[in-house]
């Protein structure tokens, strides 16, 4: 039973580019959400789909938009990249309207 | 909104020695508060939760206490392992439109267990 996967595992981009995170949610799981890292710090939320809806945000600009698929897969756009926004990006997959997030390993983004 | 504290940020036991992690948190709607262990490179592994309606909590060596009047909950590990070195993450979660909402999560303990 395969867990949350998520791709790249890592990715070097430039100032003011876009960049695309893909999401597999853990088999049995309908909800996705994504988290930002920083190095040293806890995660903190980005936003939640859930039947191909954006169910809830946290405090991130639009530049950071996401799409869920019908296969419960899901992905996270940031635009125009800043330096601010290296970090180790993570996906967390749920059922439902539980809770009990099952997390992936992330995919360390570096902006340059 | 939701602010989670978390102390110790470091914590160093001596192998088979016990470790204990706090945290409080702010919001009293909040109702589910797990504990994910991170290794280095690796993404947060639920390893504990505790819902608001339950004031203890134990798996085999891992247990965790609620007090929701001082809003503060916290995680013991018994008779610990090397293997139990990482970095160990609180968090809580209120319900958000019918459904169980994001996590808050605290900054986190680096736990070192010394052979």
């Amino acid at each position: 039973d395969a867990g949350v996967t998520q791709s790249p595992t890592h990715l070097i981009k430039t100032r003011g580019q876009q960049v695309t995170l893909r999401c597999s949610p853990k088999s049995g799981h309908d909800t996705v959400s994504w988290y930002q890292q920083a190095l040293g710090q806890g995660p903190q939320f980005i936003f939640q789909y859930y039947e191909e809806e954006e169910r809830q945000r946290g405090n991130f600009p639009d530049r950071f938009s996401g799409h869920q698929f019908p296969n419960y897969s899901s992905e996270l756009n940031v635009n125009a990249l800043l330096l601010g926004d290296s970090a180790l990006y993570l996906c967390a997959s749920s059922f439902g309207r539980t809770g009990g997030y099952t997390f992936g390993s992330g995919t360390r983004l570096t902006v340059v | 909104g939701e602010n989670v504290e978390q102390h110790p940020s470091t914590l160093s036991v001596q192998e088979g020695d016990s470790a204990v992690i706090k945290c409080t948190y702010s919001d009293s709607a909040s109702n589910y508060f797990p504990w994910y262990k991170q290794e280095l490179g690796k993404g947060p592994q639920l390893i504990i939760d505790i819902r608001s309606n339950v004031g203890e909590k134990k798996d085999q060596r891992i247990a965790v206490t609620l007090n929701k009047t001082a809003k503060h909950f916290s995680l013991h590990i018994t008779e610990t392992q090397p293997e139990d070195s990482a970095v160990y993450f609180c968090a809580a979660s209120a319900y958000y439109g019918g459904s169980q909402g994001n996590l808050i999560f605290g900054k986190g303990t680096k736990l070192s267990v010394k052979p």
